[in-house]
This record gives C-alpha cells, structure tokens and sequence, in this order.
C-alpha cells in the first residue's frame, strides 16, 4: 500500500533551467510535507516542507507547490545547479492517527543535472 | 552544533549474529525514529521512541527487532539472529518536540551486510 508515489524514477535536466519533481497521496489523514535530497552514502538532508493550510512555500531556488484536491505536491528547482543532482524523496505525515509523527516516503526520484 | 550522529557506518555480520546499531539525537531533540532503505527503495519507518518509551512500533518486525531509547546515552537499534533480508541501511532522524509539524533530521545511516 504505497500511500507516497513519486511516479518518475529519474529526471534529467540542464543546468540552468527548471526542475519539476512530482509527488501523489493518497491519505487524506496528511497534512505536513517534507521534501529531502539524498546523496549516495549519506543520510537524506531536509530541504523543504509545506503544512496543508498553505499552497506554496518558497526558499531561495527551491519552491514547493501543494493541491490538496489533487493529493498532488511538487518541488520546483529554478535555476537548476549539477550540484543539485541526487535522489529526491517527498514524505508525509498525519496530525493524527496511525500515521502520525512518522514519516512516510515516495520511492524517490533521481535528479540528473547536466553542465 | 552536532547533527544526528550514528554509529557504526558499516557493520558486516555473519547470518544468526546480533547486529547494535546507535543514534545520538541532534542537542536538545528527545524524539527519535528508525527508518529502514532495502535496496533500490524508499525509507520505511520503524519505530518512534521518546526517552525510556516507544510511543509507535508498528513499522518493526515482529520477531528479532528491538529498539530502545534510555534515560542516559543513545538509542539503540537491536536486530537478533540477522539473516541476509536484514541488509539495508538504517537511518535515525531526531525532532525537538514530536509534532508531526517538526522536522526530523536524519544521520548518516547505518550500513548492515549479512553475508
């Protein structure tokens, strides 16, 4: 039961352009989201969350858009940096129920960003 | 101002061994998760511990799996009898106050080969 899908394994950018990473839900219970960036061999590394009373937050390059109609969130990178290149993975967590205080992960998706 | 610290990074051991991995939360977090990454997966919560209680252990394995979080020094992540489904990194994340609006910050991660 994958209640976190991140539907594309990998992307591939150039450096310099927009990024778009995608995430789906499927709990309604949801209502805080978190993107982290991992690099091989390390652990994940926050970047960004967004509480379900906003739909959009902003942090230098890095923005994140929510529709909660959709069960829908994606992070924007802009401008993209080959630095930037690893694995990415959306999480969630509930206020309440089974699901809360632990997060729980998309399969994540490797951003590839070409100089 | 120390991150989440894990030891040790690489652990090998032998099937029927006893694998002790150790998270020492961020200064001033009193929460801590295990989440387990199999290969080619996503992170997949285990086990929420406050200080001397486990509030939400439905992501560990029935038999084997152990985890504990004492008044006085890190938390520890037990696995007994390991057999070679147990290889997998495991990552602890710490938060401040538990709110399912805290972040959680991961360490690096623990590597388990069982060969």
């Amino acid at each position: 039961d994958q209640q976190v899908k991140q539907n594309s394994p990998s992307l591939s950018v150039q450096e310099g352009r927009i990024s778009i990473l995608n995430c789906d839900y499927t709990n309604s219970m949801f209502d805080y989201f978190l993107w982290y960036k991992k690099y091989p061999a390390e652990g994940p590394t926050f970047l960004i969350s967004i509480s379900s009373i906003k739909d959009k937050n902003e942090d230098g390059r890095f923005t994140v858009f929510l529709n909660k109609s959709a069960k829908h969130l994606s992070l924007h990178i802009v401008p993209s940096q080959p630095g930037d290149s690893a694995v990415y993975f959306c999480a969630a967590s509930a206020r309440m129920g089974a699901s809360y205080g632990k997060l729980t992960f998309g399969q994540g998706t490797i951003l590839t960003v070409h100089p | 101002n120390a991150g989440v610290m894990q030891n040790p990074r690489h652990l090998v051991r032998r099937r029927g061994q006893e694998a002790r991995l150790r998270c020492s939360p961020m200064k001033g977090h009193s929460h801590v998760y295990w989440y387990r990454q199999l290969p080619e997966e996503g992170l997949k919560f285990m086990v929420y511990l406050q200080k001397e209680n486990i509030i939400d252990e439905s992501g560990m394995p029935k038999e084997r799996f152990s985890a504990e979080f004492p008044k006085e020094g890190p938390s520890i992540l037990r696995i007994q009898q390991v057999v070679r489904g147990d290889s997998a990194a495991y990552f602890c994340a710490s938060s401040k106050d538990g709110l399912n609006t805290d972040t959680q910050y991961f360490g690096p991660g623990t590597r388990l080969t069982v060969l």
